[in-house]
């Protein structure tokens, strides 16, 4: 079983400043994590997604995040926040073992708010 | 590519009817989607999974008499909210793996907002 904990239901930045919204994991299997994107009444757009080949990847928007296994962790990184990063961010764990794909578990989600 | 459609992206009905909700990879074939539903400002729950040629698996606590899936085809899910009641009104949204990727990557529907009156 697997589950994801999402610290801060909401994250407020100022504009230009450091996003860092944090993720911890649980798996009982080497872990594929995702961080997705949510504007409101919309669909989930894929932001960035560790697959074990590379602890610290990048997404798109200038987004990345750091694959830390000894911490279980997962946090999403931007350096400078622009005012379109306001929406919802999901973290979201999946144990695929490669029999088949697997409905992924998410996080509670962090709302993140830029200050102007 | 990995575009998934779902169809409606809104819909209101009187408690009792049912609303049935279309789930659809365009680019690709999906032998397995997720529904999941989401709840306002909650995160997303897998409610079931959907199998191409067989019966859907069901998460616990998922009334399977209730939400009714079919996979009839490799692009084309269907979920039915059937005697839909107001505490079944929330954010229906499907997902579908791209079999060319190996990491179970998830591309996610719109969304389909139900509202039961």
């Amino acid at each position: 079983a697997q589950s994801v904990t999402q610290l801060g239901s909401h994250v407020s930045v100022s504009e230009g400043a450091l996003v860092l919204l944090r993720c911890n994991y649980s798996s009982s299997v080497p872990p594929y994590l995702f961080w997705y994107v949510q504007y409101p009444n919309q669909g989930l757009q894929l932001l960035l997604k560790y697959t074990s080949a590379a602890t610290l990847v990048k997404g798109i928007n200038g987004f990345e995040a750091e694959f830390k296994k000894s911490e279980t962790s997962f946090h999403l990184t931007k350096p400078s926040a622009h005012m379109s990063d306001a929406a919802e961010y999901f973290c979201a764990v999946s144990a695929y073992s490669g029999g088949g794909a697997d409905g992924l578990t998410f996080g509670k989600g962090t709302h993140l708010i830029i200050q102007p | 590519g990995a575009v998934v459609s779902q169809h409606p992206s809104r819909v209101i009905c009187k408690s009792g009817t049912s609303v049935k909700i279309e789930c659809r990879s365009l680019d690709f074939q999906a032998t397995t989607m997720f529904w999941y539903r989401q709840f306002p400002k909650q995160s997303l729950m897998l409610m079931a999974t959907s199998n191409e040629g067989s019966k859907a698996t069901y998460e616990q606590g998922v009334e399977k008499d209730k939400f009714l899936i079919n996979h009839a085809s490799l692009t084309l899910s269907t979920l039915t909210v059937t005697s839909a009641h107001p505490e079944d009104s929330s954010f229906y949204i499907c997902s579908a793996p791209n079999r060319d990727r190996a990491y179970n990557e998830q591309f996610f529907g719109p969304g389909t907002r139900l509202t039961v009156l």
